[in-house]
């Protein structure tokens, strides 16, 4: 099983949509989250950090849900500048301290 | 801003040869610095930890007499890909960490390896 699982995609939809990524990660003990965006052929970008009361940043949405170890991202009325590969990072704490990155899911937005 | 470079951005070369990237942070400085590398349609996967003035530490599964970490300043690391090979071709990121948390963790655009 992977550490950190996302749906690859991609997600293809239209400009205005409201579209969601889930992940999902295996290390109960993981300290914290985020969701970074890369485009293709760049580096990462943060994008948001996720936290357990749930968190918005304009038209993006992050909620985590620790019992579940589940982190969602929304996007609500799509831009065509969203399309990117959205990445579910987490954080393995104590000795090990380091980010663990998922596959990413790609969006398309459509004009 | 925290802006992170790489030097080369790309490279192209036979097998056998010996590759020096360059990560630095231009307008910060960065005790820890991350390397990191991506296979196509595949996360990006941590290769080693770089702490300025010490030896870096390597994850499983990564040569060490392979991959050559230096960090020698607060503002630079070099990762060095010795002998490389076709299976060696990827992107290598670094990233560099600002303070003490990781969201301030900037990435560097990235270093396209090709091995012919």
């Amino acid at each position: 099983r992977k550490e950190v699982e996302q749906d690859p995609g991609p997600f293809n939809v239209p400009e205005g949509a409201t579209v969601a990524f889930n992940c999902t990660y295996s290390n109960s003990a993981s300290q914290s989250f985020f969701w970074y965006r890369q485009d293709c052929r760049k580096e990462p970008k943060l994008l948001m950090s996720v936290y357990s009361s749930g968190n918005e940043d304009g038209r993006f949405t992050a909620q985590l849900n620790r019992a579940s170890q589940y982190i969602s991202l929304l996007i609500r009325d799509s831009k065509l500048s969203d399309s990117a590969t959205y990445l579910c990072v987490v954080l393995y704490g104590g000795a090990t301290n380091k980010l663990i990155f998922g596959t990413g899911t790609l969006l398309a937005v459509q004009p | 801003g925290a802006v992170v470079s790489q030097h080369p951005s790309w490279v192209i070369c036979k097998s056998g040869t010996s590759v020096k990237i360059e990560c630095r942070s231009l307008d910060f400085q960065a005790t820890t610095m991350f390397w990191y590398r991506q296979f196509p349609k595949q996360s990006l996967m941590l290769m080693a930890t770089s702490n300025e003035g010490s030896k870096a530490t390597y994850e499983q599964g990564v040569e060490k007499d392979k991959f050559l970490i230096n960090h020698a300043s607060l503002t630079l690391s070099t990762l060095t890909v010795t002998s490389a090979h076709p299976e060696d071709s990827s992107f290598y990121i670094c990233s560099a960490r600002k303070g003490a948390s990781y969201n301030e963790q900037f990435f560097g655009p990235g270093t396209r390896l090709t091995v012919l």
